[in-house]
């Protein structure tokens, strides 16, 4: 069974603090990850897909990264807007129908 | 944005009536999918579609059938709705091809709460 853990719950940042979020996954076979950002009363809105080891993908402050076992996303110098939550999913080669989600994150920049 | 829209985006209904809630897209994606989500479980797949008339169960099934008999629709239907079924459901696609990127794209939500 494909499984996704997401710390921490919550952070809580001073604009400019910069930081990370972790996403350990456990899954057969890595079709791949993703991560996407949720404002309150929304849908998820998809940021990344990283498909193997080693690879990166970098969107204004935010860089993702992948190893075997987690994905981080580095928030460099955040602003009040990039508060949101966010999740991480992995869908494996034998079931690639289907996503497993994290709980996520919830991401609070202060000014 | 991903042409999502879901209707109603917010109702209130009685234990033991039945609910419909309608994904539409525009995308003419092969894929679709319903989500619940409930604080503590993150997103929950109950079914999905693979494409017109092909659906199969996800990991919280149980007390929701769905229907898609055009590609650009996916119905979700509470036959007999529950307290415990309150919860915010999304709908996604995805193209889900080997060489294109399965990302899914997300409708905004329909806010369901069973009294």
């Amino acid at each position: 069974e494909d499984q996704v853990t997401q710390s921490p719950e919550a952070l809580r940042l001073q604009e400019g603090e910069s930081s990370s979020l972790n996403c350990s996954y456990t899954v057969s076979g890595l079709r791949g990850l993703f991560w996407y950002r949720q404002d309150p009363g929304k849908g998820p809105e998809f940021l990344f897909t990283l498909y193997s080891a080693g690879e990166e993908k970098e969107k204004e402050r935010l860089k993702a990264t992948l190893t075997k076992k987690e994905s981080f996303l580095h928030i460099t110098a955040p602003k009040p807007e990039d508060s949101a939550t966010y999740l991480c999913a992995v869908r494996s080669n034998t079931n690639a129908g289907k996503s497993t989600f994290g709980d996520g994150t919830t991401l609070t920049v202060k000014p | 944005d991903a042409g999502i829209t879901q209707s109603p985006r917010h109702k209130v209904t009685e234990t033991g009536t039945p609910v419909t809630l309608r994904c539409h897209q525009t995308e003419n994606h092969r894929y679709m999918y319903w989500y619940r989500q409930d604080p503590g479980h993150g997103l929950r797949l109950i079914h999905y579609s693979y494409g017109v008339k092909d659906t199969d169960k996800g990991e919280v099934s149980d007390g929701y059938s769905v229907s898609r008999s055009k590609t650009e629709d996916f119905l979700l239907t509470l036959e007999s709705a529950t307290s415990s079924q309150t919860s915010v459901y999304f709908c996604a696609i995805s193209e889900n091809r080997a060489s294109i990127t399965d990302t899914q794209y997300f409708g905004p939500g329909t806010r369901l709460t069973v009294l």
